[in-house]
């Protein structure tokens, strides 16, 4: 496989459950970033991992957790999400964290919560 | 605050040419990038511009004014599969991505 790819693409959960998406990216780039995207609203993001060091925390409800065990995969562990919380979770990577070049986007994960 | 404006929506027919304005205000400039995004599929890089003037790759060109602090993306010869969101972003001086909301692009034959 190439590019970035995430797991699993569509997700329907309830409220008190917990589940957790998956991001792996085979680019060898070395940032990894979660955002969410609405309908309408612009990205909104959420994580950045460099180096497998969390940077960013963008004011994000303790109900997500992140979670980065190397360069090449990046977990968002979801718990008592709010129907609010429904949105696509597009995980990206980009060679270096603050540098010119563009992200590398998955095709996103669709999550609904009931 | 920072904010990045382009229209919500355009149509256009096959064939014709289109293009999607970008307004911007933000803290400093490192880099203005165009994604375009088909439905149900990863955001996928188009254009780049840092320096003013237009940028040709096919039949997408993107173009830059940073004393505007104004982008398009002019595309020629349109395609039914160009039916697709264009989405903005700016890089700040922080090197923070900007995104505007997307404009959706309805091509019809």
């Amino acid at each position: 496989e190439t590019g970035v790819t995430q797991t699993p693409r569509h997700l329907v959960m309830g409220m008190t459950n917990k589940k957790s998406l998956k991001c792996e990216q085979h680019l060898g780039h070395n940032a990894m970033y979660w955002y969410k995207q609405s309908a309408k609203k612009p990205l909104e993001l959420m994580f950045v991992y460099n180096f497998k060091e969390q940077t960013e925390n963008n004011s994000v409800p303790s109900r997500f957790s992140p979670e980065c065990p190397n360069s090449s995969h990046l977990f968002l562990h979801l718990h008592t999400l709010q129907p609010e919380d429904s949105a696509l979770y597009l995980c990206a990577s980009s060679q270096v964290l603050g540098s010119a070049g563009e992200l590398f986007f998955g095709e996103g994960s669709r999550l609904t919560v009931l | 605050g920072q904010n990045i404006d382009q229209p919500t929506e355009m149509t256009a027919t096959e064939g014709a040419i289109v293009q999607i304005n970008c307004t911007y205000q933000t803290s400093g400039f490192n880099g203005l990038f165009w994604y375009q995004q088909h439905a149900g599929e990863a955001p996928t890089f188009l254009s780049y511009n840092v320096l003013d003037g237009l940028e040709e790759k096919g039949r997408f060109s993107s173009f830059l004014s940073r004393s505007k602090g104004y982008s398009y993306l002019l595309l020629k010869e349109l395609q039914m599969k160009d039916s697709a969101s264009y989405l903005c972003a700016v890089r700040d001086r922080n090197y923070q991505l900007i995104w505007g909301a997307g404009t959706k692009l309805i091509i019809k034959p």
